[in-house]
């Protein structure tokens, strides 16, 4: 069965903290993304990355960066935790061509 | 970037009945995929369904259909028999090899089903 998994289901970080968000795919996906989704935005893609240490910026990245130094593995980072970051984070993962699947998203409030 | 739409914010649906919605997107591109996916009230995103543009036929899984308009560039979701479970967030969803391989989303259509 696949898998996507993140590392933490609620986060509830201060304002100004380095915050890091893991998410992992367990089946040898080229394709992984971060998105976020707020009520009425639907899903608005931060970052994607199509190969290791290859990343893409979407519509929205700024305050964020990401990592992918494993295939498996991405990472989206908010360098300094604002109140405007509060939101579900999504992590997906995908075939060149395939559709894709998500993990349990974090939903990460910033006081 | 793409465009996609999704028109209806909120369906309802009588259980057992059968409800369609609706997503139009905008493109040039002739060669892309076109997915519809649920997510269930505080629950995982999940692939429903999909569809590949130069495939005249449309997609079907158990109770989920598409009708697939290339030419309108309509790409609509039916679920027959409609269950309690399938009472979730329908989001449908665009993805060209052309344009970067990202996905594009709509905003979404909240599904209530009535018991």
């Amino acid at each position: 069965d696949v898998k996507v998994t993140q590392s933490s289901r609620y986060l509830v970080k201060r304002t100004g903290e380095k915050v890091f968000l893991e998410c992992v795919q367990d089946m040898d996906h080229e394709n992984m993304f971060w998105y976020r989704q707020d009520p009425g935005l639907g899903l608005r893609l931060i970052y994607f990355s199509y190969d290791v240490k290859m990343k893409e910026k979407g519509d929205i990245p700024e305050g964020y960066s990401v990592s992918r130094e494993k295939k498996e593995r991405f990472s989206l980072i908010l360098e300094s935790a604002s109140t405007n970051q509060t939101s579900m984070y999504l992590c997906a993962s995908s075939t060149q061509r395939g559709g894709q699947y998500f993990g349990p998203g974090t939903r990460l409030t910033v006081l | 970037a793409q465009t996609v739409t999704q028109s209806q914010p909120e369906m309802s649906v009588q259980e057992a009945e059968t409800v369609t919605l609706s997503c139009t997107y905008d493109t040039s591109e002739s060669d892309y995929y076109l997915f519809w996916y649920k997510q269930p009230p505080s629950r995982q995103m999940i692939l429903v369904i999909r569809q590949e543009a130069y495939k005249q036929q449309n997609a079907t899984e158990n109770r989920f259909s598409v009708n697939f308009q290339k030419a309108a560039k309509s790409f609509s979701l039916k679920i027959s028999d409609s269950q309690l479970g399938d009472a979730a967030m329908y989001f449908c969803a665009y993805r060209s090899p052309l344009s970067g391989n990202q996905f594009y989303f709509g905003t979404g259509t909240s599904l209530t089903v009535i018991p």
